[in-house]
């Protein structure tokens, strides 16, 4: 059982390239979010997603665009990636939709666009 | 509307001293839940408490608890015995109803523990 795992942990992109970052729980769980986290802004959320084949927008979500193709995966795509999406990526998942429940992290991915 | 505020961008405590980190929260919803989760310098998230909008008790894990307010709409998170290992982030966060059941962070405050 790994909980919420990431890929990749780290990554450099040039301006303009596409990234697909990629999220896998084991856990079943319906909802999947991802967040970015940049220094002095906590969290914010950039989209999220209540089962598998569903997805919706969050707080931040211009200039990515996800799937939940599978309900175990829930990809976060950057098609022409800019500086401003310099960030530190998290991937969480509450196993249910209740407000009583807490989010599992996954390890975060530190993204920097040159 | 901010959702959750942290006024508090840094703290220092002494070792083994008790320390407040303060949050306030702004809902209309009558459910929610409210979260303290501590990120150390390594860059994981870790829950660390959670209380509920209907809990009547404030809610506590070890040296952690957490001081509700309902009616001021705060969630202060009090760390009781101080470690040097409590040196990190800590962000307040909330989960409401009515915005379909998402979280909603703070900015965090950094918390250093001097020996």
């Amino acid at each position: 059982n790994a909980g919420v795992t990431q890929t990749p942990k780290f990554r450099v992109l040039k301006t303009g390239q596409s990234m697909t970052l990629l999220c896998a729980q084991d856990m079943n769980h319906e909802y999947m979010y991802w967040y970015r986290q940049d220094p002095g802004m906590g969290l914010r959320l950039i989209h999220y997603s209540v089962g598998e084949g569903t997805t919706a927008k969050g707080e931040v979500p211009d200039g990515y665009n996800v799937s939940r193709l599978k309900k175990q995966n829930f990809l976060l795509g950057l098609e022409s990636a800019a500086p401003s999406q310099t960030s530190v990526y998290f991937c969480a998942s509450p196993p249910t939709s209740g407000s009583t429940d807490t989010q599992y992290f996954g390890p975060g991915t530190r993204l920097t666009v040159l | 509307a901010q959702k959750i505020t942290q006024t508090q961008p840094g703290m220092f405590v002494q070792e083994k001293e008790a320390v407040t980190l303060d949050c306030t929260y702004d809902t209309s919803d009558q459910s929610y839940g409210l979260f303290w989760y501590k990120q150390p310098s390594s860059g994981e998230m870790i829950f660390l408490i959670y209380q509920g909008s209907y809990d009547e008790q404030n809610a506590t894990e070890g040296r952690y608890s957490l001081n509700f307010q309902k009616a001021r709409k705060s969630a202060n998170l009090v760390i009781s015995a101080s470690q040097l290992g409590d040196s990190a982030m800590y962000f307040c966060a909330m989960r409401e109803s009515l915005t379909g059941n998402q979280f909603y962070f703070g900015t965090g405050t950094s918390l250093t523990v001097i020996p």
